[in-house]
């Protein structure tokens, strides 16, 4: 069973970095997306971005410009930095997985989530 | 970016009622790249049922789902207690960004 557990600051303050790992239990972290979504408090679901087991990245445009996602294979971790942080960035962030075949590529495992504040 | 947007925001039943909830895509998304997730406070959402159509692992058949195209449609049938939650459809296409609907809220 795989299992995936985010660490990091549950505080950041304004126009600082938020830096998130996401560690991956129970499986080998070849062959798949491994993707951040977050959750705004009384809001839906916004997906981040994802890291394929190479490093390849893709982001979503809305947050391009602030975000670096990356990997190691070899400690079974990928990781989130989100730059310039805001109020706005205040969200609930999940790690989750998803299959590199198309037909397949939803989120099958997630993350517990873990609550980011931003504020001084 | 493909919006899809989910009706009503909020059903209110019974147990042992049905629900029928219903997702709209800007654009289409095939009929295999739709996904369900249930959401319950303080959880991260789980997935219900992807293809469209297709059970996740140990969802029960009181979950059916169909659609393609444009429109979606969630279905639980008599409904017990533990499913009222919040529920999400997703598209996960080719076309990124991957999005989620707004959510319907299925209460007492």
């Amino acid at each position: 069973q795989v299992q995936l557990q985010e660490s990091g600051p549950g505080l950041v303050k304004p126009s600082e970095t938020l830096t998130l790992t996401c560690t991956v239990s129970s499986g080998s972290m070849s062959n798949k997306y491994w993707n951040w979504i977050r959750q705004s408090p009384g809001k839906g679901l916004e997906w981040i971005g994802y890291v394929f087991y190479t490093g390849t990245t893709h982001y979503n445009p809305s947050l391009e410009s602030r975000v670096t996602i990356s990997v190691d294979p070899s400690k079974n971790q990928f990781s989130l930095e989100l730059t310039s942080v805001t109020a706005a960035d205040t969200a609930v962030y999940y790690c989750a997985r998803a299959d590199i075949e198309p037909t397949l590529r939803y989120f099958d495992y997630w993350g517990q989530g873990t609550l980011v504040t931003v504020s001084s | 970016e493909i919006v899809l947007t989910q009706s009503p925001d909020t059903l209110s039943l019974s147990p042992g009622e049905s629900a029928t909830l219903s997702c709209r895509a800007s654009q289409s998304v095939g009929s295999k790249y739709l996904a369900w997730y249930q959401q319950k406070p303080g959880q991260a959402p789980r997935l219900l049922m992807y293809g469209a159509s297709i059970r996740a692992t140990g969802i029960p058949d009181r979950f059916s789902g169909s659609g393609s195209g444009t429109d979606f449609t969630l279905t639980i049938s008599r409904l017990e207690p533990e499913d009222f939650a919040v529920y999400y459809c997703q598209h996960y296409g080719r076309s990124l960004p991957w999005t989620f609907g707004q959510g319907t809220k299925v209460e007492i």
